[in-house]
């Protein structure tokens, strides 16, 4: 099955800075998704995508549709230390109960 | 609290063991999934399940056997363990219909064939 790439494979920031990441695919997606899994933990949504071009907060994290379709970006703004764990992006491409395709993940750490 | 539940935290298992990995959901959902997580690879789907006794092959089934016997309960069968297998499973669960494919995931279980 195809695979979502999520870029970059891990970050290692400070306390208060902002973070950045994404998600490419060769082929269109009609949702994105944003999950985080705490140590320890199965992985959380923390933000869903239906429209490209949507723009959408919780919180301190915004993340976008791209307009190609293709691709999906997530942002953290003054990162704190539980901010810590693995983010997922993950696409579908129907509705409802079609699967998702989960990316590879990206492990941040906050250097003290 | 919605949740799922996953029997068993971690297991060491040896090389050619029948495995049993047991996954129970409180929220009356329809859908269940079992992803298994390896570094760099993400969550990849191994089966899923749209109602009782309905089973259907992900992304990656070979090796695996699934049984859904009650609404509430979803097992991942390994039939005979291999060291590759060594991985985290996570389950989840979901509500049928709507856009809105969200996903609760249990804590997941760390498999170790040795």
């Amino acid at each position: 099955g195809q695979q979502l790439n999520q870029s970059p494979q891990s970050m290692f920031i400070q306390e208060g800075e902002d973070v950045s990441m994404n998600c490419t695919s060769s082929s269109i997606f009609n949702t994105w998704l944003w999950y985080k899994q705490d140590p320890g933990e199965g992985p959380v949504l923390l933000i869903a995508l239906y429209k490209a071009g949507e723009l959408t907060s919780n919180g301190r994290l915004t993340a976008q549709f791209g307009i190609t379709r293709k691709d999906s970006f997530l942002n953290i703004s003054a990162s704190i230390p539980s901010d810590v764990g693995i983010y997922f992006c993950a696409g579908q491409v129907g509705f409802g109960n079609e699967k998702l395709t989960f990316g590879t993940g990206t492990r941040l750490t906050i250097i003290p | 609290d919605v949740k799922v539940t996953q029997s068993s935290r971690y297991l060491v298992k040896r090389t050619g063991e029948k495995v049993f990995l047991e996954c129970v959901q409180d929220m009356d959902h329809e859908n269940m999934f079992w992803y298994r997580q390896d570094p760099g690879l993400g969550l990849r789907l191994i089966y899923f399940s749209y109602d009782v006794k309905m089973k259907e092959k992900g992304d990656i089934p070979e090796g695996y056997s699934v049984s859904r016997e009650k609404k509430e309960r979803f097992s991942l069968i390994l039939e005979s363990a291999s060291t590759n297998q060594t991985s985290m499973y996570l389950c989840a669960s979901s509500h049928r219909g709507g856009t809105n494919e969200k996903l609760f995931f249990g804590s997941g279980t760390q498999l170790s064939v040795l």
